[in-house]
């Protein structure tokens, strides 16, 4: 089956501070979505990006399903922007989740 | 519009005992499904339905069971909770199938079993 994995694993920022998260995926993919999970647990929808580039305040992402990857962006990063980022893909009948990225931001 | 809603968000229950977790939605959407998340081994899927009166198990239904009688509602039942069921439990919905439509996903449950 596919496979999707992201890096780092781990990021930890001043803030204030860039970042860009990768998402690779193994075949092609019609459905890419972003998720932020906050730290009490929820799964927020940050961006539905099968291609092209999308962007959302400080936030932005680009997929090129050419070459089988996605970008998230965050810049001016916040502390309220910690907690774990998943890319996932959607295959036939369910949501292929990434090993995820976990992002803390230190004040 | 509250999107997808999850009830209860926390649950402790006694090996054995059974309960319900509900799911509702209220954009109208077909395709209804639920995860477990497990550190390490990310989102699994239980089961899913693609409409009312329409259920399929996915990768880990042991332990489970779901109905769809209606379209804005998806329950998932435990019928004897084991200690290997404490996770924390994500209901999600699109209006197509996942391989073509944006999904979103409940608050989440989170469920200790002891």
């Amino acid at each position: 089956g596919i496979q999707v994995e992201q890096s780092p694993p781990d990021l930890i920022l001043q803030e204030g501070a860039n970042s860009t998260l990768r998402c690779n995926f193994s075949d092609s993919v019609n459905n890419l979505q972003w998720f932020h999970q906050n730290p009490w647990g929820q799964l927020i929808n940050l961006f539905y990006i099968p291609s092209g580039t999308k962007q959302n305040g400080r936030l932005s992402a680009t997929t090129v399903a050419t070459e089988r990857y996605s970008l998230l962006y965050i810049s001016s990063s916040q502390t309220t922007d910690s907690g774990v980022y998943f890319c996932a893909v959607g295959r036939t009948y369910k949501y292929i989740f990434g090993t995820g990225t976990r992002l803390k931001v230190l004040a | 519009n509250a999107g997808v809603t999850q009830t209860p968000k926390f649950q402790v229950l006694k090996t054995g005992q059974s309960m319900t977790l509900q799911c509702a939605q209220d954009m109208n959407h077909e395709y209804m499904s639920w995860y477990r998340q497990d550190p390490g081994m990310g989102l699994r899927l239980i089961h899913y339905s693609v409409g009312a009166g329409i259920t399929d198990q996915g990768e880990v239904p042991n332990g489970y069971n779901v109905s769809r009688s209606t379209t804005e509602d998806f329950p998932l039942r435990l019928l004897s909770a084991a200690p290997s069921q404490t996770s924390v439990y994500f209901c999600a919905s699109s209006y197509g199938m996942p391989g073509n439509t944006e999904a979103f996903f409940g608050q989440g449950t989170r469920l200790t079993v002891v």
